[in-house]
């Protein structure tokens, strides 16, 4: 079975300070797909980045970066110069690899619930 | 990115009466279509997975008779409430997906339903 585990259940921080959100994931599947989505006050969920299993490299897109390790199965998310338009829930997903492309399902963590302060 | 587009945003409607919420790829073709609920401050649960022209697949303690689900297009896929009850009341999301391998689910803006 998959799980993924955010701990970290709501996290406040000053803005333009950085911040790291963390994700823990559980899966027996060597082939694997691992995304975070930001759902904001509004309630659509945005797509921000997907990494699959073999891909450790880790990933910056602006103020955004990922750091993957496989070693400790985690996927952590952070944000620098962290900004109010950052404040939003967000989820660490993981998905399986099926040979019918397209019917991987989603197992979502639990959410942080960030919120930059002025 | 693609588009889903998801109606009505929000919807009230009385104990007993049925509510559909329809999700709409606009730009591509969606094989698949995932149906979630999120109860407040908790994370999506999958409800069922539709592909187009077959019948869903529910989740584990997913009444299929309550929520009917309806993929009858490869731009369009349903979700009906029958019977509503308060404890239904729940913001419903649903994504969609091209066959393509794994490339990232498209989410619409999700639907707030909640049942008097």
């Amino acid at each position: 079975a998959q799980k993924v585990t955010q701990a970290q259940t709501e996290i406040s921080v000053v803005e333009k300070e950085d911040v790291t959100l963390d994700c823990v994931y559980e899966t027996r599947d060597t082939t694997y797909y691992l995304f975070w989505y930001k759902q904001p006050p509004s309630g659509e969920l945005v797509f921000l980045i997907r990494r699959n299993s073999f891909d450790e490299q880790n990933e910056i897109s602006g103020r955004y970066s990922w750091n993957f390790q496989k070693s400790t199965s985690s996927f952590n998310f952070t944000i620098t110069a962290s900004q109010v338009v950052d404040s939003a829930v967000y989820f660490c997903a993981l998905s399986e690899a099926l040979s019918n492309f397209g019917n991987e399902k989603l197992t979502f963590g639990t959410g942080t619930r960030l919120t930059i302060i002025p | 990115g693609a588009v889903v587009s998801q109606h009505p945003s929000w919807v009230i409607c009385k104990s007993g009466t049925s509510v559909k919420i329809e999700c709409r790829s606009l730009d591509f073709q969606a094989t698949t279509m995932f149906w979630y609920r999120q109860f407040p401050k908790q994370s999506l649960m999958l409800m069922a997975t539709s592909n187009e022209g077959s019948k869903a697949t529910y989740e584990q303690g997913v009444e299929k008779d309550k929520f009917l689900i309806n993929h009858a297009s490869l731009t369009l896929s349903t979700l009906t409430v029958t019977s509503a009850h308060p404890e239904d009341s729940s913001f419903y999301i649903c994504s969609a997906r091209t066959g393509q391998m794994n490339t990232e689910a498209f989410f619409g803006q999700g639907t707030r339903l909640t049942v008097v």
